[in-house]
């Protein structure tokens, strides 16, 4: 079945380390990739996107990702993480093929220790 | 900027009784979307509206209905709440299928 899977339900970081979130899609084509953030209490952000092209990812907030097409991935990281980075993070796709609807992973929760 | 306002941030309601979620933007977007967000299942597309009048189904349409009479209004009607419906709620838009979607703040709906 055709799917976005974030292996990671909940990560721990030390503020000033570095993140790493993963997120990888099973479909047959090459989709169009994104990574939202939502805090509590509040709705989905964009941090980035990928459409074509370069395969690193700038974003906003100092986040970046990378697509690898050998492995059906767009890994979300920061090199440096602040507190106000604690929040859950979605990596979603959207396909030509399925009407461009957007289909989400079930997410990742991003706990900062101080 | 980007605005997509959902009229309310929290609501309770009753089983049986007929709820109305509402969403406006201000960005002219062709296309609007609700979402039902639940801890472990990530976002799940009820329906969702490339153009006036027009609705499609997503994943979980069952129970939930929605009107587009305006652009820039797209309303989610459950027909007879029940408790599974407790949840958050998610409207966005964009401008186009590829776009990125904006989404509002959502509305945290309880059903006693």
């Amino acid at each position: 079945a055709q799917s976005v899977t974030q292996p990671d339900i909940h990560i721990t970081v030390s503020e000033g380390a570095s993140l790493e979130l993963r997120c990888n899609y099973s479909y047959g084509a090459t989709p169009y990739l994104f990574w939202y953030v939502q805090s509590p209490g509040q709705g989905l952000q964009l941090l980035l996107k990928y459409f074509s092209g370069d395969t690193l990812v700038q974003g906003i907030k100092g986040f970046e990702a990378e697509f690898k097409r050998s492995q059906s991935s767009f890994n979300l990281r920061k090199p440096s993480v602040h507190w106000s980075d604690a929040a859950e993070y979605f990596c979603a796709v959207v396909l030509r093929s399925n009407d461009y609807k957007l289909s989400f992973g079930a997410g990742t929760t991003v706990t900062v220790r101080a | 900027d980007v605005k997509v306002t959902q009229s309310s941030r929290y609501l309770v309601k009753r089983t049986g009784e007929k709820v109305f979620l509402e969403c406006v933007q201000d960005m002219d977007h062709e296309n609007m979307f609700w979402y039902r967000q639940d801890p472990g299942l990530g976002l799940r597309l009820i329906y969702f509206s490339y153009d006036v009048k027009m609705k499609e189904k997503g994943d979980i349409p069952e129970g939930y209905s929605v009107s587009r009479e305006k652009k820039e209004r797209f309303s989610l009607i459950l027909e007879s709440a029940s408790t599974n419906q407790t949840s958050m709620y998610l409207c966005a838009s964009s401008f186009n299928g590829v776009q990125p979607q904006h989404f509002g703040d959502g509305t945290r709906l309880s059903i006693l």
